[in-house]
């Protein structure tokens, strides 16, 4: 299957701070990435979808101004999560959209805010 | 948003045990059904992509059925293995978007 990474896998930062993950397609191109995050035991849900070259398409309720998406390339898309807050610890984790539109997921990144 | 329910939420079966799992969804605004196996500190793994009424597809020991009319996917598992420990996730599609559930917990004692 696919190979995705993400980068880091985990990040502790002072409250205030700026974050960045990136989430890379090893062995094929994605147009498009998506962004998910994961609260304790909850579901993926669905921040925004990433498509090379123009704007992410953010879900209702997801501040596009403090997670921003840059996917400037067909293999690497990109998370700041700024000026983070202890409310904003989560896991983060992107996907590949394939061909039959099953997601390549990355391992995810564990994100804690002091 | 979709409310994907997914049950029992945990399992722990002994090692050659049989076991299965569902996934409710609504049945409207259905295009696919996806299954995905998550192991701790991996990334999730897709095993089913489904799409018609009545689709049965199997991997192995592991294998699907979906019920698009009544809303529900079953996955089973034949003769668990340790290393079928994991969380499976169903996550309808709508064409638009993944819904994903909560996910089931399974753990495979040896």
């Amino acid at each position: 299957g696919a190979v995705v990474s993400q980068h880091p896998s985990w990040v502790i930062c002072k409250s205030g701070t700026s974050v960045k993950i990136e989430c890379r397609s090893l062995d094929f191109q994605a147009t498009t990435m998506f962004w998910y995050r994961q609260f304790p035991k909850q579901s993926l849900m669905l921040m925004a979808t990433s498509n090379e070259g123009s704007k992410a398409t953010y879900e209702q309720g997801v501040e596009k101004d403090k997670f921003l998406i840059n996917h400037a390339s067909l293999t690497l898309s990109t998370l700041t999560v700024t000026s983070a807050h202890p409310e904003d610890s989560s896991f983060y984790i992107c996907s590949g959209a394939g061909a039959y539109n099953e997601q390549f997921f990355g391992p995810g990144t564990r994100l804690t805010v002091l | 948003i979709l409310n994907v329910e997914q049950s029992p939420q945990s399992l722990h079966v002994q090692e050659g045990d049989s076991t299965n799992f569902t996934c409710s969804f609504p049945s409207s605004n259905f295009y696919a059904l996806h299954w995905y196996r998550w192991e701790t500190a991996k990334s999730p793994e897709a095993l089913f992509v489904m799409t018609l009424n009545g689709d049965e597809k199997k991997k192995g020991r592991i294998s699907a059925t979906l019920n698009t009319k009544e809303g529900y996917s079953y996955l089973y598992i034949k003769g668990s293995q340790p290393e079928d420990s994991a969380t499976y996730l169903c996550a309808p599609y709508t064409g638009n978007q993944f819904y994903f559930g909560t996910g089931t917990s399974l753990t495979v004692i040896p």
